[in-house]
Order: structure tokens, then C-alpha cells, then sequence
């Protein structure tokens, strides 16, 4: 079946040490998207790639950034993970228009001690 | 500004209906979706509305007033396996992002 797929589902860092998360995706769609979401509330937008277009959001720090290697793969580097950063990270994607449906990874939740 | 509004959490009885409402205001729109998401897991695309009116799916119907900025989320004979949270989301236009509303926690009680 066409997926999206984040490795790994569950990380666990250290307070500054250096953390990357993974996403990998088999439905050859265009556009990927990485979010941060915290308990109860909606996911943040923190970029999104349109091909090899990177956009940032203005409000995401700099201490997130990305890499998206190829097509298939994204990947989400948080440079020092502070105790604010844990939360469960969601990769998507979706075909070319935000009129079209997207489609999840089933995320990887951040812990920092 | 864009803004999503839903109500926090609601709580329906096994077999009921319950609808669940939304509304927006955004700078564009390119449609409307609801996703399904369970505790701990991703959201699921459950429906999506760029015209006026009533979409069906199943037990699943969504509905669209794009001159109120509303819609809602209509859930049938629900079952157990509903309780979850459903997000509202607004495609925007010129784009390729969606805003996300907070959700709605559906408790279905026995």
C-alpha cells in the first residue's frame, strides 16, 4: 500500500543534543509538510516542500530545520532540542493544490530529558 | 487574521447522532476538510467541501456555508470506535497549506 512513513515513532534526546527525525513516502506526491503538535492542540505548520521548494513558516525557530534529499525522503533536524520542543511531529503529504486531501505519517513523538 | 474555531470536547451516546460544528475566517479558501484523529496516531482525511452544501459518506456527512464562513461534521449511529478527535481544516488559496483548527474531542459513552 501507498504510505507515508516516519521513523521512529517514539525518541527520546537529551536537553541541546541534536535530533533527527525521518520521513519516507510512496505515494510519489509533490508536495511534503512537516508539524509540530502539542496535547490538544491543532498541528503547527513549521515548513513544507514543494519539490525541492523549501518554505518556512515565519514563526518557526531556527533551531528546526529540514532536508528533503529526493522525492521519497524529509527530513526534520532539531539543531538543540530545548524541554518546549517535545511534542509529536507529523509528516505529510499531498498532490499539488491545498484543495487535495493530506496524507499522514503516523508521527514520532518527541521526548527530551 | 485566519482563525478556526470548533468546540473543545463533546460527549454523544452509542447509536445517537452528533454534529459537530466549525467555523472560519481566513484570508482565502480552497475548500474545507474534516479529518479523524485517535489518540496518539495521525489524522485521517475524512471528507472535503469547496461548494455549498451537504456531502455524504457513510455514517460521515459534512456540510458547507461558505458565505457563514460554517460548517459541520455530521456523525451517525455512532459507535465506540468514533470517540476520537475531528479537525476542522481550510485550504488556502495560492498555496499549498492548510490551516488546522484545534479539534474536537468526541467522547461516545455506552
Amino acid at each position: 500500500d501507498a504510505m507515508v512513513i516516519q521513523n521512529p515513532r517514539y525518541q527520546v534526546t537529551q536537553f541541546g543534543k541534536p535530533v533527527t527525525l525521518s520521513c519516507s513516502q510512496t505515494l510519489n506526491h509533490n508536495v511534503m509538510y512537516w508539524y509540530q503538535q502539542k496535547s490538544s492542540q491543532a498541528p503547527k505548520l513549521l515548513f513544507h516542500y514543494y519539490d525541492k521548494d523549501f518554505n518556512n513558516e515565519a514563526d518557526t525557530p531556527d533551531n528546526f530545520q529540514s532536508r528533503r534529499p529526493n522525492t521519497s525522503f524529509c527530513f526534520l533536524d532539531i539543531r538543540s532540542p530545548g524541554l518546549g520542543d517535545a511534542a509529536m511531529y507529523l509528516c505529510a503529504t499531498s498532490r499539488e493544490q491545498s484543495n487535495q486531501p493530506q496524507h499522514f505519517g503516523d508521527g514520532t513523538r518527541l521526548s527530551i530529558l | 487574521g485566519q482563525n478556526i474555531d470548533q468546540p473543545t470536547e463533546m460527549t454523544a451516546t452509542e447509536g445517537a447522532i452528533v454534529q459537530i460544528n466549525c467555523t472560519y475566517q481566513t484570508s482565502g479558501f480552497n475548500g474545507l476538510f474534516w479529518y479523524q484523529q485517535h489518540a496518539g496516531e495521525a489524522p485521517t482525511f475524512l471528507s472535503y467541501n469547496v461548494l455549498d452544501g451537504l456531502e455524504e459518506k457513510g455514517r460521515f456527512s459534512s456540510f458547507l456555508s461558505r458565505s457563514k464562513g460554517y460548517s459541520y461534521l455530521l456523525l451517525k449511529e455512532l459507535q465506540m470506535k468514533d470517540s476520537a478527535s475531528y479537525l476542522c481544516a481550510v485550504g488556502e488559496t495560492g498555496g499549498f497549506k492548510t490551516i488546522f483548527g484545534a479539534g474536537t474531542r468526541l467522547f461516545v459513552k455506552a
